[in-house]
C-alpha cells in the first residue's frame, strides 16, 4: 500500500511566487516524522524540513515551511518567494516510529519561470 | 567532512555480471539504507541495517544483497545483473537519536546501467 502520496508530477511557479507541494501520507502509528527533501538535476538529495507528529507548530526553515493537517494526513510543502535555483524534484518522505526505514512519495517537480 | 560516500559514481555492466556498490559514512551513524530510483520516479528501499552484523530486506530486494560488518560500511552486491537494474542508486545513513527529527544523509548516488 502507498504510504506517501504526492498527487502533482510537475507544477510550473513564477520567479517570487509562491508554491505550494501536495503530501498525504497513510499511517497507523501515532508517532512519527515527515521530512521533505529536494533533488535538483545534479542528482544529490538534499534535506529540507522535518515536522514531527507531536510538533504543535508548523515547521519553518527559511522560506520552507510546512503545512502540516494532523487529522488530515497532510503535509504540503510551502516554498515561498521563488528563485530558480529552486527548479528541483521535491519528494516528501515518513518515517514511523514501529520501523526505521524512511518512505518517499513519487516525488513532484518544480520548474521556476524567469 | 566527508559524509557519506559511494562509488563508483557510473557504471555500466553487462547482463549476467556481478558488481559491489560500495558505501561507507564517517558519522558513526547506526542506521544505513539502500535505496535505487528509477527514472522519473521516487526512492525504493532494497535493505537496511539498525547496525553492525544486522541487515534486513525494504520493498525491492530481489537481485540484491547487503552485508554490514562494520559501522561505517554497507556495500550493496549485485549477483548477476539485468536490465531491470539500470537505475539511480542512492545510500543513506541516519543517527540513532531520541526522537524523530533525525534526517537521513545521502551519499551522491550510483548511476548503473545493464546492457
Amino acid at each position: 500500500a502507498q504510504k506517501i502520496t504526492q498527487t502533482q508530477p510537475g507544477m510550473f511557479v513564477q520567479e517570487k511566487e509562491a508554491v505550494t507541494l501536495d503530501c498525504t501520507y497513510d499511517t497507523s502509528d501515532q508517532s512519527y516524522g515527515l521530512f521533505w527533501y529536494k533533488q535538483p538535476s545534479s542528482g544529490e538529495m538534499i534535506f529540507l524540513i522535518y515536522q514531527g507528529s507531536y510538533d504543535e507548530q508548523n515547521a519553518t526553515e527559511g522560506r520552507y515551511s510546512l503545512n502540516f493537517q494532523k487529522a488530515r494526513k497532510s503535509a504540503n510543502l510551502v516554498i515561498s518567494a521563488s528563485q530558480l535555483g529552486d527548479s528541483a524534484m521535491y519528494f516528501c518522505a515518513m518515517r514511523e516510529v514501529s520501523k526505521y526505514k524512511l518512505s518517499f512519495g513519487a516525488g513532484t517537480t518544480v520548474t521556476v519561470r524567469a | 567532512n566527508a559524509g557519506v560516500t559511494q562509488t563508483p559514481k557510473f557504471r555500466i555492466l553487462k547482463i549476467g555480471q556481478s558488481m559491489t556498490l560500495q558505501c561507507t559514512q564517517d558519522m558513526n551513524h547506526n542506521y544505513m539504507y539502500w535505496y535505487r530510483q528509477d527514472p522519473g520516479m521516487g526512492l525504493k528501499l532494497i535493505y537496511y541495517s539498525v547496525g553492525a552484523g544486522i541487515t534486513d530486506k525494504g520493498e525491492v530486494p530481489n537481485g540484491y544483497n547487503v552485508s554490514r560488518s562494520t559501522t561505517e560500511d554497507f556495500p550493496l552486491r549485485l549477483e548477476l545483473a539485468a536490465p531491470s537494474q539500470t537505475s539511480v542508486y542512492f545510500c543513506a545513513s541516519r543517527s540513532e537519536r531520541t526522537g524523530m527529527n533525525t534526517e537521513a544523509f545521502f551519499g551522491q548516488g550510483t548511476r548503473l546501467t545493464v546492457v
